[in-house]
């Protein structure tokens, strides 16, 4: 069974104040690792995709990063905007089995103070 | 607006009564998906569409609860006999997605089912 854990469950930062949340998975073969922003009462947003290990992706003050175990969504001097919860979420490759389906973490829930 | 729209985005029942969402994805995506959310969970698959075949079904899924995409274009959730365990926020997702490769979801804004 795939599995994503993410970490820590609650972050306050201030503004300016750079930190990274963690995702560690376990999945057959990953055919793609995803990041997700989403704002409350309102459904997930795409951010990225990562394929493989050593791959980063980048968008404004946000950078993810990819290691054959886990992922980091680095957040440089955040504003309050970036306020939300990020999911991570993970496509199997392998298996013969569903390619249909994401398997997500429980989400890090992000609070940037002014 | 060109996004994926759901209906209706809150519904509030009582237990035992049937209750249909609707999901009308981004035109030309050929994927459809169907989460839930519980507070405080990230979203978990329920099923999935390619064009109108529906190709998969969560084995957490039981028998009160199917999906229909009829022609490929607009699906619905139907849940018959809710029970207050039903109570969650439904998360409809569309895609442009290959045999092998989900692609980026675009996610509704969701309709939130509460059971009394």
């Amino acid at each position: 069974e795939d599995q994503v854990t993410q970490s820590p469950e609650a972050l306050r930062l201030q503004e300016g104040e750079s930190s990274s949340l963690n995702c560690s998975y376990t999945v057959s073969g990953l055919r793609g690792l995803f990041w997700y922003r989403q704002d409350p009462g309102k459904g997930p947003e795409f951010l990225f995709t990562l394929y493989s290990a050593g791959e980063e992706k980048e968008k404004e003050r946000l950078k993810a990063t990819l290691t054959k175990k886990e992922s980091f969504l680095h957040i440089t001097a955040p504003k309050p905007e970036d306020s939300a919860t990020y999911l991570c979420a993970v496509q199997r490759g392998t298996g013969g089995t569903s390619y249909g389906k994401l398997t997500f973490g429980q989400g890090t829930i992000l609070t940037v103070h002014p | 607006d060109t996004g994926v729209s759901q209906d209706p985005r809150h519904k509030i029942t009582k237990r035992g009564q049937n209750v249909t969402f609707r999901c009308d994805p981004i035109s030309e995506h050929n994927r459809l998906y169907w989460y839930r959310q519980t507070l405080g969970q990230g979203p978990e698959f329920l099923t999935y569409f390619q064009n109108e075949a529906q190709l998969e079904k969560s084995r957490l899924l039981s028998d009160r609860f199917s999906a229909e995409r009829p022609k490929g274009s607009f699906s619905t959730l139907e849940i018959q006999r809710t029970e207050q365990g039903d109570s969650a926020m439904y998360l409809c997702a569309s895609s442009l997605g290959n045999p092998i490769w989900v692609g980026e979801l675009f996610f509704g804004e969701g309709s939130r089912l509460t059971v009394l």
